[in-house]
């Protein structure tokens, strides 16, 4: 059974640099595409983009400009950054596995993220 | 990128049945068959519970099932649960211009 775990600030101040990373438990990063999405307060899901061991990304269009994925694969590691937050950023964010014909199958806990000085 | 269109809220009584709709266009809900539905308790993680617009994963009982015709996508929850009330979202695959994933808004089951 996969599990996934964010890590991160919880705190960060407007125009600087969100960064969390995810830890992948009871699989190998090599199986899945991995994705970041985020869940503002009351509000519904955003999918932000996925990342692939070799590397390779696709990013919501909305937050391309902004969004800077990496994986170390000797971790078994995924991480996120979105740069110059805003308090629009404010959100749950989750890690979670995908494959194209199989959904979003596993999902860490999410980490919430506050934008705020 | 617009979000899929879910109805806010929908309700049914123990053991009745009810369906969640998920609009979209012939870009993604109707161009393909990556459609996903999670379910979401308060204060958890989403649950994936149907993938490739009516497949289940291991474990996921078969109450729960979706369909597709044209650009609409359908949850339809039979049997209904206490256990069942919580939000459900869709989700698909859309080529707004990469391989791009879209939600709906999500819709809050109430059992009354």
């Amino acid at each position: 059974q996969v599990q996934l775990q964010e890590s991160g600030p919880g705190l960060v101040k407007p125009s600087e640099t969100l960064s969390l990373t995810c830890t992948v438990s009871g699989g190998s990063i090599s199986d899945y595409y991995w994705s970041w999405i985020r869940q503002s307060p009351g509000r519904g899901l955003e999918w932000i983009g996925y990342i692939y061991y070799s590397g390779s990304t696709n990013y919501n269009p909305s937050l391309k400009s902004r969004v800077t994925m990496s994986v170390d694969t000797s971790k078994n590691q995924f991480s996120l950054k979105l740069s110059s937050v805003t308090a629009a950023d404010t959100a749950m964010y989750y890690c979670a596995s995908f494959r194209f014909s199989e959904g979003f199958e596993y999902w860490g806990q999410g980490s919430l993220v506050t934008v705020s000085s | 990128q617009s979000a899929l269109t879910q109805p806010r809220s929908v309700s049914g009584s123990p053991g009745q049945s009810v369906t969640i709709s998920c609009t979209g266009t012939s870009s993604d809900v109707g161009g393909y068959n990556y459609v996903s539905w999670y379910r979401q308790h308060p204060g958890k993680a989403p649950k994936l519970i149907i993938y490739d617009v009516n497949k289940r994963p291991s474990g996921v009982p078969d109450r729960f099932s979706g369909s597709k015709s044209g650009n609409t996508a359908s949850l339809t929850i039979s049997g209904l649960q206490a256990e069942d009330e919580a939000d459900y979202y869709c989700c698909s695959y859309t080529r707004a211009s990469t391989w791009d994933w879209v939600f709906g808004g999500g819709t809050k089951l109430t059992v009354l």
